[in-house]
């Protein structure tokens, strides 16, 4: 059974950092990428940038790059997704997905973490 | 613009017939899949590439698109399938991008 498991919620104050993590089991972690989705309080999806865990290749969206850095290591099946300063704003639900394709024209999340919800608050 | 946009909120009777719809230029050239999401939990993946159903989803969901619009239909509205339906896909720059969302309220 192919799982995602995300790290716990988090509490944290301005300025601070973090590092959440979401650890895939059930499939080989090193063949699909994944994804991470931000979902602010009351707001749609957001999609934040994807890692391809088998060589760390990684892409941003335009309105996240810069703004947090996504990792994973391939020896305990985890990425990650992390910022160096948090801010309030930063308050949201995040989720991570793997990414699959096919036919070329064809890519979708079909499996989801449970959310990792972050709190950034003085 | 590789944007996508959804219609903010639609409504169905109980039973009838609903499409929900997702409008983009990337949709030209790649299938949107669309996820259904409850509140207080994780998006599910229920239609990907031409019209394909994961494990699990009932046969009353079903894709479509022509042109730069993909569709979500759902034949036969149930209670269950109210909840917020994002549309997702990619650009030919390799960047994903999620729809605004629709509510839908079965009536």
């Amino acid at each position: 059974e192919v799982q995602l498991v995300q790290s716990g919620a988090e509490v944290k104050k301005p300025g601070e950092s973090l590092k959440i993590s979401c650890k895939g089991s059930g499939y080989s972690f090193t063949s699909y990428w994944i994804g991470w989705v931000r979902q602010m309080p009351g707001k749609g999806l957001e999609w934040m940038g994807i890692i391809y865990p088998g060589d760390s290749d990684t892409r941003y969206s335009p309105s996240f790059q810069g703004q947090v850095t996504i990792s994973a290591d391939k020896s305990i099946s985890t990425a990650y997704l992390q910022w160096s300063s948090l801010k309030a704003s930063d308050t949201a639900m995040y989720y991570c997905a793997r990414h699959a394709y096919s036919s070329g024209y064809s890519y979708y999340f079909d499996y989801w973490g449970q959310g990792t919800l972050v709190t950034v608050s003085s | 613009s590789s944007e996508l946009t959804q219609d903010p909120a639609v409504s169905v009777a109980l039973g009838q017939t609903v499409r929900i719809t997702c409008q983009g230029d990337s949709l030209r050239s790649y299938y949107a899949s669309w996820y259904q999401q409850k509140p207080g939990q994780a998006p599910v993946l229920v239609i990907y590439g031409k019209n394909n159903r994961p494990s699990g989803i009932p046969d009353r969901f079903s894709g479509s698109s022509s042109g730069n619009t993909a569709s979500l239909t759902i034949t036969g509205a149930q209670a269950e399938d109210e909840a917020d339906y994002y549309c997702n896909s990619r650009d030919s720059s390799g960047n994903l991008w999620f729809g605004g969302g629709t509510k839908l309220t079965v009536l």
